[in-house]
């Protein structure tokens, strides 16, 4: 069981700038789940992806976030012209989809300082 | 949406003894309610989770019970080990045949002191 990856761990930069996060779900997980956390607080709820399709996005993902699952495994979350409120720690979590009771697996995450 | 509150915010007890963190929900559809533990550097782990047609679970040193009709859930663990100590976080969610995005709590520092 290789759980979910998260990828880089660590994502430091300035203002302005672009950055992209990489997450690789446990196999044979359909469903994909995109959250951000700040210090001190719970897990938001950002988008979510069932194989290739995004299906719902929260009000907190602004038009400066993308994110993409392109053949229904990894997904890509994109930040663009970063600001300070960005910096957060960046959470994948995935499921089986089917039935009712479906518990979601999180990875480490990705912390993103804005300089 | 929904609006989960989760109390106390910290916790300390001596080893063996038991803690208890309570959680409240607002929306009554509701029917989904995990709770996770986050040590740190690391993701939330799921520990235990319980349905709306169930009242108590049970699992080993960990349990959590549901008051539907109060909206509140609470999660126990008795005989407390060092290595409990993290981060605990409630969270609820609408399970339908969509996306069972979670609605968190909070969180509440769980110290076990020896």
């Amino acid at each position: 069981d290789t759980g979910v990856s998260q990828n880089p761990r660590h994502k430091i930069t300035k203002r302005g700038q672009n950055v992209t996060f990489r997450c690789d779900p446990i196999s044979e997980h359909n469903r994909l789940y995109w959250y951000r956390q700040t210090l001190g607080q719970g897990p938001e709820f950002l988008t979510y992806f069932q194989n290739e399709a995004q299906l719902e996005k929260s009000r907190l993902l602004s038009d400066r976030f993308s994110a993409e699952r392109p053949k229904g495994s990894f997904s890509t979350l994109e930040i663009q012209r970063t600001e300070q409120g960005d910096s957060a720690m960046y959470l994948c979590a995935s499921s089986l989809a089917g039935g009712q009771y479906q518990p979601q697996h999180f990875g480490d995450g990705t912390r993103l300082s804005i300089l | 949406g929904e609006n989960v509150e989760q109390h106390p915010s910290t916790l300390s007890v001596q080893e063996g003894d038991s803690a208890v963190i309570k959680c409240t929900y607002s929306d009554s559809a509701s029917n989904y309610f995990p709770w996770y533990k986050q040590e740190l550097g690391k993701g939330p782990q799921l520990i235990i989770d319980i349905r709306s047609n169930v009242g108590e679970k049970k699992d080993q040193r960990i349990a959590v019970t549901l008051n539907k009709t109060a909206k509140h859930f609470s999660l126990h663990i008795t005989e407390t080990q060092p290595e409990d100590s993290a981060v605990y976080f409630c969270a609820a969610s609408i399970l339908t045949g969509g996306g069972n995005k979670l609605t968190f709590g909070t969180g509440t520092q769980l110290k076990v002191e020896l």
